[in-house]
């Protein structure tokens, strides 16, 4: 069974521009979360979907989104880049919350200059 | 609102000596708790889940973790170190359709 793959791996963007990164889930998983990986703050939940629907979201501005397809992969959206969006971004799915573990893509690299 | 804190960002062991990485939980509903492993430039992997069926959970690569609801604690253990084990490990607690992460414990195996 493959894994979650997201895309890009890398990416590199100017201050100002917004960003879309793309996380394709395990099939047959539902629930796709997002997170923000940095040396600084640990990993930071961003938010987490199931069935199209947002159930839970973290504490971020609301330059940052996301959005669920009915086939479960999610996409989530950055605008207005700032220098410190710099981070490895990862999505990760299972087949629903809490009680089963995540499966983690291998995280796209986002440098913001 | 649940958290997760790893006790010690770094812990350097010896090959083949015990490997203990800390985690204590706050939730105020029965957790469900993980420990995941991270080699560099990949994401998180499983290593082992506390979901209440026994207190004492066996992982993947000889890796086992101890349940104490009494100190609030998931500490994760392995007898003999190996230079492979060398990464990152987080714990983990689930709950309200979030997974919350400690901050990580950075694993250094020396030869």
């Amino acid at each position: 069974k493959a894994g979650v793959t997201q895309t890009p791996r890398y990416l590199i963007k100017t201050r100002g521009q917004q960003v879309t990164l793309s996380c394709s889930p395990i099939s047959g998983h539902r629930s796709v979360s997002w997170y923000q990986q940095t040396p600084g703050q640990g990993l930071q939940f961003l938010f987490e979907y199931f069935s199209e629907t947002q159930r839970n979201k973290g504490n971020f501005p609301g330059r940052f989104s996301g959005r669920q397809f009915s086939n479960s992969r999610s996409e989530m959206n950055v605008s207005t880049l700032e220098l410190g969006d710099s981070a490895l971004y990862l999505c990760a799915s299972s087949l629903r919350e809490e009680t089963t573990p995540l499966h983690f893509g291998n995280g796209t690299r986002l440098t913001v200059t | 609102a649940q958290s997760v804190t790893q006790l010690g960002s770094h812990v350097s062991v010896s090959e083949g000596a015990l490997v203990l990485l800390r985690c204590n939980y706050s939730s105020s509903v029965p957790p469900y708790l993980f420990w995941y492993v991270q080699y560099p430039n990949q994401g998180l992997q499983l290593l082992l889940k506390y979901t209440s069926a026994a207190t004492l959970v066996k992982g993947i690569n000889g890796f086992e973790a101890e349940f104490k609801k009494s100190e609030t604690s998931f500490h994760l253990t392995k007898p003999s170190a190996h230079m492979s084990d060398a990464a990152e490990y987080f714990c983990a607690v689930s709950g309200g359709f979030k997974t919350i992460f400690g901050a990580g414990t950075r694993l250094f195996v020396k030869a």
